[in-house]
């Protein structure tokens, strides 16, 4: 159970287009998803948390304007990223609380290359 | 605020081998921790939670212990395979749900 399905898992896009990342809870509802980035041989940092029917609560540091996340239903949480750059190229992953099992689950990952 | 440090950075071992894989963190009052693995371009898979009222977790050839007086939490991976090869995240909630992620061990298990 608590399964997290993130889509796509690769894209490329041309600087100054938009991407957008899905992440669906298959079996369960997840009131707040979470998207983390991870660079190259680095850790995973948090972005911002997303809430359903609510604004999402962006990190310290993070533009609010170019990385749009919206939680219409308690499955589906999008991040799109805005006018894509090179350094936007990164591995995005989403999260969502596992609920009475504990801890969280992860979706696949999404490598995004902006050429 | 939490901080999460794992050591060693990078680990490489003959197949068979048991081995333990080190993750401390500063702030002792946590919820849980979290072992994950992740493969290369890959996203995490999760693969013990240890509550905080908890000692240590079993599953399969893995074990995770947790000691929050020390800070410090273990993974050990008992007679160690190929498909272990992999890297290992521990991470921490800071505050209710925030997860602070260690750097991470990559481990390589050589046949």
């Amino acid at each position: 159970g608590a399964v997290v399905s993130q889509h796509p898992s690769r894209v490329i896009c041309k600087s100054g287009t938009s991407v957008k990342i899905e992440c669906r809870s298959l079996d369960f509802q997840a009131t707040t998803m979470f998207w983390y980035r991870q660079f190259p041989k680095q850790s995973l940092m948090l972005m911002a948390t997303s809430n359903e029917g609510s604004k999402a609560t962006y990190e310290q540091g993070v533009e609010k304007d170019k990385f749009l996340i919206n939680h219409a239903s308690l499955t589906l949480s999008t991040l799109t990223v805005t006018s894509a750059h090179p350094e936007d190229s990164s591995f995005y992953i989403c999260s969502a609380s596992r609920g009475e099992l504990g801890g969280y689950t992860f979706g696949s990952g999404t490598r995004l290359t902006v050429v | 605020k939490q901080e999460v440090t794992q050591i060693p950075a990078a680990l490489s071992v003959p197949e068979g081998e048991n081995l333990v894989l080190n993750c401390s963190f500063t702030d002792s009052a946590i919820y849980n921790l979290q072992w994950f693995r992740q493969d290369p371009g890959k996203g995490l898979t999760s693969l013990l939670l240890i509550q905080s009222s908890q000692r240590e977790q079993t599953s399969g050839r893995l074990n995770a212990s947790l000691d929050k007086s020390s800070g410090r939490s273990t993974l050990y991976i008992a007679a160690s395979q190929p498909g272990d090869s992999a890297t290992y995240l521990c991470a921490s909630p800071s505050g209710t749900y925030k997860y602070i992620f260690g750097t991470g061990t990559r481990l390589k298990v050589l046949a």
